[in-house]
């Protein structure tokens, strides 16, 4: 079966700071991993995400992620992160090809202070 | 573009009524999946349907929750009786064939007295 792990579930940064959210996951088959983000109030958008090619991913926003296979990892990172990202951030990850199910992790909180 | 459309956007109602999701997905997209959120815990897949047909129901919590899609662009997540328990918000989602990403609507906050 597929996890997600988030190792942080609440991250707090002052403005213009860098940021690196991580996800592990747990699959042993080919896999599609995703970043959403979900503003206060607000329903999930994609940021990102990575199917196949460039294990540097560039998303919406200024956010980037890096699949490192040997690491099943696929943190999320930002070079100077703004007040406007304070949101929710959840990892997913999908088996490639007929699995269709994503496997969302619990999410991170990023607190972001002016 | 019109995005994944649900109704309503906000359900109070007393412990023992049925109550009726709605979603209507993106066009064209084959998939579809209800989500149910909550604080304790995150973001539980409920169900998810390909081509209109149930393939997973395994996140459905009990025969009290219920899910149809009798066409490509209609969903329903009923539950019957309701209970304090299932308050949550619900979200629907659907893609396109294979493993695109998911497009999520609004979500119905529900409240159960």
């Amino acid at each position: 079966a597929q996890s997600v792990s988030q190792h942080n579930h609440h991250v707090i940064l002052s403005e213009a700071a860098s940021l690196e959210l991580g996800c592990n996951y747990s699959y042993g088959g080919t896999v599609n991993l995703f970043w959403y983000v979900q503003y206060p109030g607000q329903h999930l958008q994609l940021l990102l995400k990575y199917f196949s090619g460039d294990p540097l991913v560039k998303g919406i926003k200024g956010f980037e992620a890096e699949f490192i296979k040997s690491k099943f990892s696929f943190n999320l990172r930002k070079p100077s992160v703004q007040w406007s990202d304070t949101a929710e951030y959840f990892c997913a990850v999908n088996g490639g090809g007929s699995n269709y199910k994503l496997t969302f992790g619990k999410g991170t909180l990023l607190t972001v202070n002016p | 573009d019109a995005g994944v459309i649900q109704s309503p956007r906000h359900e109070v109602t007393e412990m023992g009524q049925e109550v009726t999701l709605r979603c209507k997905p993106i066009s064209g997209h084959n998939s579809l999946f209800w989500y149910r959120q909550t604080m304790m815990r995150g973001l539980e897949l409920l169900i998810y349907f390909n081509n209109n047909v149930p393939i997973d129901d395994s996140g459905m919590p009990e025969d009290r929750f219920s899910a149809k899609m009798p066409n490509a662009s209609f969903s329903t997540l009923k539950i019957q009786p309701s209970e304090p328990r299932d308050s949550a918000v619900y979200f629907c989602a659907s893609s396109a064939q294979g493993s695109q990403p998911q497009h999520f609507g609004d979500g119905t906050r529900l409240s159960i007295l």
